[in-house]
Formats: structure tokens, C-alpha cells, sequence
């Protein structure tokens, strides 16, 4: 089954830190995307990234980064020179299964103090 | 850019009530979801539906829980009587094609409180 793990419930920075936001999956499929979402105060979720198993590459969109590393089976998203804005939680989430399900992590909430 | 849209934003209902919550899909996305969230707790899987029949659904969704499309613009979850436990944010998503690479397109969710 597709699962996805974030260990860190909680994390804290003050404004124009870096920030990783770590997640572990567990796949059997070959090929496979994952996706992160965020979810700011407001309760939408907002789809992030989309990213292919078959592209080991960095992958950046301003000050978001994330890194994807099949070794180790990890797929972390950097936020940079974080804002107050950023504050939120994200979530990881494996490819869908047999249905489409999308199985979201537990998220990581994020707060950036000013 | 194209948005799911989830109405009521917010419905308060009493214990005992049936409840129905509204999303409009993407116009050409074929799949639809159907998720919830209780309060500060992970997002969690509720149904699919495609070609107007559920496709799957999780041990949560139960015999007081039932979609329907009632015409060719609407995707509408009903809780026919609705429990205090019941009370959480419904986000509706939908997608294009069976592509394992899709990501879902989510409303901005209806929150549910059972009083």
C-alpha cells in the first residue's frame, strides 16, 4: 500500500529562515508521483508540486524547493527565506491507489514567526 | 484558472439531521472525490465516483453516507443523519482522466459542525 510518513508535527522559524519539511514514503509501483498540498489558516487545500519517480532532479519554483531522492526514499520541500505567510500545514501525499485515493501524511505544520 | 466550487462554506446542523453539501467539479474532469478532515487530524479518503457510480469508498463512508450527480454540473455528498462526530470539513476534488500523475484539484471545503 502507498504511505507516506512525516515525522515532524510541528516546526517553528522566524521569518527569512530556511525551512526543510521532511517526508518518507513507501511504494511498491516502479513508477509513481508524489504531491505536496498546503493548507493556510483559511482550510483549502492548495495543490504544490507534482513530481515523477523517474525525475531524481531539484526541482525549483522561487523559494520553494524540493528534492526527491529514491535511494532513500524521501521527498522533502524547502521553503527559503521564509515569510509569515508560509505559515501553514503541508501535506505529503503518494500517488494515488487502486481508486484514485489520494492517502495524505499527517502533515507539518509550519509557523513562521515575523 | 479552472476551480472545483464546494457550497455551503460553513453549515451548522443539529444531531439527528440530514445534511446535504454541494460541489461543482471542473467542467471536463470524469473523477470525483469526495475527502474530510476532522479538526487539527489528517485529511482522510471518503469516495470516488466516476461514469455516476461510486468506484470506492472508505470503512468511514457508511450507510448515512451517499453522493450523487443529479445533473450534469453537481456532485453532492449527503449525511443522512448526521452524528457529532460527523462534524469536520468536507473537501470535494475532482480530476480529469485515470492518470496516476494527476494531482486533484480540491474546492476550498465546507465545514460541518453537528451540534
Amino acid at each position: 500500500a502507498q504511505k507516506v510518513t512525516q515525522a515532524q508535527t510541528e516546526i517553528s522559524v522566524v521569518e527569512k529562515e530556511d525551512v526543510t519539511l521532511d517526508c518518507v514514503y513507501e511504494t511498491r509501483d516502479t513508477t509513481y508521483y508524489l504531491f505536496w498540498y498546503k493548507q493556510p489558516p483559511s482550510g483549502e487545500l492548495v495543490f504544490l508540486i507534482r513530481r515523477n519517480s523517474f525525475d531524481e532532479q531539484n526541482e525549483i519554483s522561487g523559494r520553494y524547493s524540493w528534492n526527491f531522492q529514491k535511494s532513500t526514499s524521501s521527498f522533502n520541500f524547502t521553503i527559503t527565506a521564509s515569510q509569515v505567510v508560509d505559515s501553514a500545514v503541508y501535506f505529503c501525499a503518494p500517488p494515488p491507489g487502486s481508486a484514485r485515493q489520494l492517502t495524505f501524511g499527517s502533515g507539518t505544520q509550519l509557523t513562521v514567526l515575523p | 484558472e479552472p476551480e472545483v466550487t464546494q457550497t455551503p462554506s460553513h453549515q451548522v446542523t443539529q444531531m439527528g439531521q440530514e445534511v446535504i453539501l454541494h460541489c461543482v467539479p471542473i467542467s471536463n474532469h470524469l473523477y470525483f472525490y469526495w475527502y474530510r478532515q476532522i479538526l487539527g487530524q489528517k485529511v482522510e479518503f471518503l469516495v470516488s465516483f466516476y461514469n455516476n457510480e461510486i468506484s470506492e469508498k472508505s470503512e468511514i463512508f457508511d450507510d448515512q453516507f451517499s453522493v450523487e450527480r443529479p445533473d450534469g454540473s453537481n456532485f453532492t455528498l449527503k449525511i443522512r443523519s448526521t452524528k457529532l462526530e460527523d462534524s469536520a470539513m468536507y473537501f470535494c476534488a475532482s480530476s480529469e482522466v485515470y492518470r496516476n500523475e494527476d494531482g486533484y484539484t480540491f474546492g476550498s471545503g465546507t465545514r460541518l459542525t453537528v451540534v
